[in-house]
């Protein structure tokens, strides 16, 4: 079936360190691509899409490249900040007819 | 981005009761889906509406149903309450490359 892996957590890291995620997938055809973000006590936000094979995604510093042949669409940012700290969930989904599979989700801290 | 406003915000509701809760969008958008996301874990994926019509169904029983009005807003009932049904509950709108935006949530609590 469909679904998503992702790397478990807690991770923490200290202000200005290289952050990197993992994400690996399982889907039939060619799914798109999403990673989203939690703050404490809030629904979940969009941070970033990748629609097709070898599309990165980006927005606020942060970056995924859509990698068919590995599956794979790690999340990466250069130098965290203390207002990164959340949890992050890759996902999935198939098409507009389909529902989105996500992971369980890698809390990060980041420490000043 | 388009608002999807949910209601109410934190809900406390007792074993065998029932419980509604509601979604609605600033631009009125005809797919909307609700999730479950119990603590610690992601969203799992109850059901998807299209123009008034459930046309999708993840692995949840019955007592959870839903609703799609002609205004696009929503509604989520769950009958007969378990404890392990306390979660937020999400609703989500579909963009155009088929991305989710999710409302931020209402928690529910079964005691």
């Amino acid at each position: 079936g469909n679904s998503v892996t992702q790397m478990e957590g807690p991770v923490t890291l200290s202000e200005e360190a290289f952050l990197t995620i993992n994400c690996t997938y399982t889907a039939t055809g060619y799914p798109s691509l999403f990673w989203y973000v939690q703050y404490p006590g809030e629904g979940l936000q969009l941070l970033l899409k990748a629609t097709k094979a070898d599309d990165k995604g980006s927005n606020k510093g942060f970056e995924a490249t859509y990698r068919k042949e590995t599956t794979s669409f790690h999340l990466e940012k250069g130098s965290v900040q203390v207002s990164d700290s959340a949890v992050y969930f890759c996902a999935l989904r198939r098409g507009y007819g389909n529902d989105m599979r996500f992971g369980a989700g890698t809390r990060l801290t980041v420490k000043p | 981005e388009t608002g999807v406003t949910q209601s109410p915000t934190h809900l406390i509701k007792t074993r065998g009761q029932q419980v509604t809760l509601r979604c609605s969008s600033q631009s009125g958008h005809n797919t909307v889906s609700w999730y479950q996301q119990a603590l610690g874990q992601g969203p799992q994926f109850i059901f998807q509406y299209y123009r008034e019509e459930e046309n999708g169904r993840g692995n949840f029983p019955p007592r959870f149903s839903g609703l799609q009005f002609p205004n696009y807003s929503s509604e989520l009932n769950v009958n007969a309450l378990e404890l392990d049904d306390s979660a937020l509950y999400l609703c989500a709108i579909t963009g155009m490359n088929t991305e989710a935006f999710f409302g931020q949530g209402t928690r529910l609590t079964v005691v």
